[in-house]
């Protein structure tokens, strides 16, 4: 059983660009989050998705970014026009159920 | 919202000394607490957690950790730290309740094992 993937695992962007960062959880699991970690701090929450449903995006930036977990393939965050502050590791986990999240390896973007 | 602590942002031992790494959290409710490791340029791999039940847990590599509630903490301990428990780990907490499935994240505390 293959763990979370993530990929990519490095994107670079220009300020303006569009990233877009993938996610697929683990066979089974049905519902995904999404954390970002900024330089020599802990990871924030951003978003839980279950399948077709955003269940709680209350750590989601108001502008630019959003996520989806579709029936069919990987979650997708998409952030519009990246800026600088957006550099950061994404870091997606998957769950069979709660309370036990596993963690996929990261996609660090760099925005230039 | 849940507020984690990690006091010690950096710890160095030396190769097979004991080692506790400290987590302090605020919460009026009951919660779930987890620790987990993140090697260098990896993701998050979970180390133990605490659910319900007996309060000292057992994990991964040897680590343990302990729920005192009248603290408010769960702290990390290991009795002899090896050269590959070099990494950065971190102690989260979630809330004990449906629907609340995020994790809140400490700042992390980098191990430092010297030989």
């Amino acid at each position: 059983n293959a763990g979370v993937m993530q990929n990519p695992r490095h994107l670079v962007r220009r300020r303006g660009q569009e990233a877009r960062l993938r996610c697929s959880p683990m066979k089974g699991h049905s519902h995904v989050y999404w954390y970002r970690q900024l330089p020599e701090e802990g990871l924030k929450f951003m978003v839980y998705l279950q399948k077709e449903n955003i269940i709680d995006e209350s750590g989601m930036p108001k502008e630019r970014f959003s996520a989806e977990f579709p029936k069919e393939g990987p979650s997708i965050l998409r952030i519009q026009q990246v800026v600088r502050g957006d550099s950061a590791a994404y870091f997606c986990a998957s769950s069979p159920s709660v309370h036990e999240q596993y963690f996929g390896p990261g996609t660090r973007l760099t925005v230039t | 919202a849940q507020s984690v602590t990690q006091l010690d942002s950096q710890v160095p031992v030396f190769e097979e000394a004991p080692v506790e790494l400290r987590c302090n959290y605020s919460s009026s409710v009951s919660v779930y607490l987890f620790w987990y490791v993140q090697y260098p340029n990896q993701g998050l791999q979970l180390l133990l957690k605490y659910l319900s039940g007996s309060t000292l847990v057992k994990g991964i590599n040897g680590f343990e950790a302990e729920f005192n509630k009248s603290q408010t903490s769960f702290h990390l301990r290991k009795p002899s730290v090896h050269i590959s428990d070099t990494a950065e780990y971190f102690c989260a907490v979630s809330e004990g309740r449906a629907g609340a499935n995020n994790l809140f994240f400490g700042t992390g505390t980098r191990l430092t094992v010297i030989p």
